[in-house]
């Protein structure tokens, strides 16, 4: 089955900070991968996407590379703020059926200090 | 612009109780989904719907029921509450269901 493993948490960082986050997932066929973000409170919200091998989805100065042949989807982002404080999780969605459920990394919470 | 709205945020229940956690979306998404988060464990799909009329189980079902009559309203059915059901819950929604997914705030639910 699906599954994707991030790497173990927490994370903290001084602002301006260079961050990387590990994702490693493990699918049949070809899934679109995920980065959500939850702020403290709230529910996930959508941070970036890519939908093929070597697409780089990006926002908010956050970036993401598919590469299938290491099967990573490594988030960074090359100066963190305090207000990038939140847990940020990984995901997978594979296109194979009509509907695409989300599978989930366990999550890592990142704080930054002023 | 409401988007996906639960209802409640917070509720403390009894073991045995059961109670209804309120999911509307006003994106007009067939889409919808319930998922329930545990710390350090991420998120679990509970059930989901292509639409009106339409729901199937996710990975963790038991426990809990659904029912989808009409697109924007998904809301989730504890029958019996138990101690093991003590998470914080999400509804979700999408539009073409590939896996960029609308969140509500969330519910917190505590069951003694």
């Amino acid at each position: 089955g699906n599954s994707v493993t991030q790497m173990e948490g927490p994370v903290t960082l001084s602002e301006e900070a260079f961050l990387t986050i590990n994702c490693t997932y493990t699918a049949t066929g070809y899934p679109s991968l995920f980065w959500y973000v939850q702020y403290p409170g709230e529910g996930l919200q959508l941070l970036l996407k890519a939908t093929k091998a070597d697409d780089k989805g990006s926002n908010k100065g956050f970036e993401a590379t598919y590469r299938k042949e290491t099967t990573s989807f490594h988030l960074e982002k090359g100066s963190v703020q305090v207000s990038d404080s939140a847990v940020y999780f990984c995901a997978l969605s594979d296109q194979s059926g009509a509907n695409s459920k989300l599978t989930f990394g366990k999550g890592i919470t990142l704080s930054v200090r002023p | 612009n409401a988007g996906v709205t639960q209802t409640p945020k917070f509720r403390i229940l009894k073991i045995g109780q059961s109670m209804t956690l309120q999911c509307t979306q006003d994106m007009n998404h067939n889409y919808m989904y319930w998922y329930r988060q545990d710390p350090g464990m991420g998120l679990k799909l509970i059930y989901y719907s292509v639409g009106a009329g339409i729901t199937d189980k996710g990975e963790v079902p038991n426990g809990y029921n659904v029912s989808r009559s009409t697109t924007e309203d998904f809301p989730l059915r504890l029958e019996l509450a138990a101690p093991s059901q003590t998470s914080v819950y999400f509804c979700a929604s999408s539009p073409r269901g590939r896996g960029e997914a609308f969140f509500g705030q969330g519910t917190r639910l505590t069951v003694v």
